[in-house]
């Protein structure tokens, strides 16, 4: 079965920093990979997503997460960081051919402090 | 445009009682999606419908979860009678086509506690 691993559930930076967060899946074929973001009370919002083609994907509020086959990887990253930032993030996948079913990681807790 | 709604927002209940959650999807999506997120862990996939169908329900933890989409339009889902492991945070999402890579527009969610 398909699996989804984001390392570390809570990072820390600072306002202006980079932004690093790791998602890799588990899959023999590639599949389509996406990312959301949980605002506090709000619903899950897309950032971005993978389907086919370029390999570096750029989504809204600057982020951007690169497809790297070789390393079943999708890390999600953003140049520096602002305060509206803070939120809960997401890797998600679904199976290339497949219905619409998403599979979750646990989640990263993103905190950008001054 | 009004977004994917959900009812309540907060539900606190004695285990043994009953529950029904509520979502309101996007006017005019045909498919339908709920998942769960239990505390501390991943959002998991529970069932999908395709209008009033049932497309994929292998996600449904137990026999105590029914879930309706009566007329193609909002779906609720019971549970009766909850158990303390069915605290979580239930979502809802929809999306227009069921292809893989359709984004899928989710509700805020139902925080369920059962005591």
């Amino acid at each position: 079965a398909q699996s989804v691993t984001q390392l570390g559930s809570h990072v820390s930076v600072s306002e202006g920093a980079l932004v690093l967060l790791r998602c890799n899946y588990s899959s023999s074929v590639p599949p389509y990979l996406f990312w959301y973001v949980q605002y506090p009370n709000q619903g899950l919002q897309l950032l971005l997503k993978y389907t086919t083609g370029a390999t570096l994907v750029k989504g809204i509020n600057g982020f951007e997460a690169e497809f790297k086959k070789s390393e079943t990887s999708f890390h999600l990253t953003k140049p520096s960081a602002h305060m509206s930032d803070a939120a809960e993030y997401f890797c998600a996948v679904t199976p290339s051919g497949g219905y619409n079913k998403l599979i979750f990681g646990a989640g990263t807790r993103l905190a950008v402090h001054p | 445009e009004a977004g994917v709604t959900q009812f309540p927002s907060h539900s606190v209940i004695e285990k043994g009682q009953t529950v029904t959650l509520r979502c309101d999807p996007i006017s005019g999506h045909d498919n339908l999606y709920w998942y769960r997120r239990v505390m501390g862990k991943e959002i998991k996939f529970l069932l999908h419908f395709v209008k009033e169908s049932k497309q994929d329900e292998s996600g449904m933890p137990n026999n105590r979860f029914l879930a309706e989409r009566t007329g193609g339009t909002y779906s609720t889902l019971k549970v009766q009678p909850a158990e303390l492991e069915d605290s979580g945070v239930y979502f809802c999402a929809s999306t227009q086509g069921d292809r893989a890579y359709n984004e899928q527009f989710f509700g805020p969610g139902t925080r369920l506690t059962v005591l």
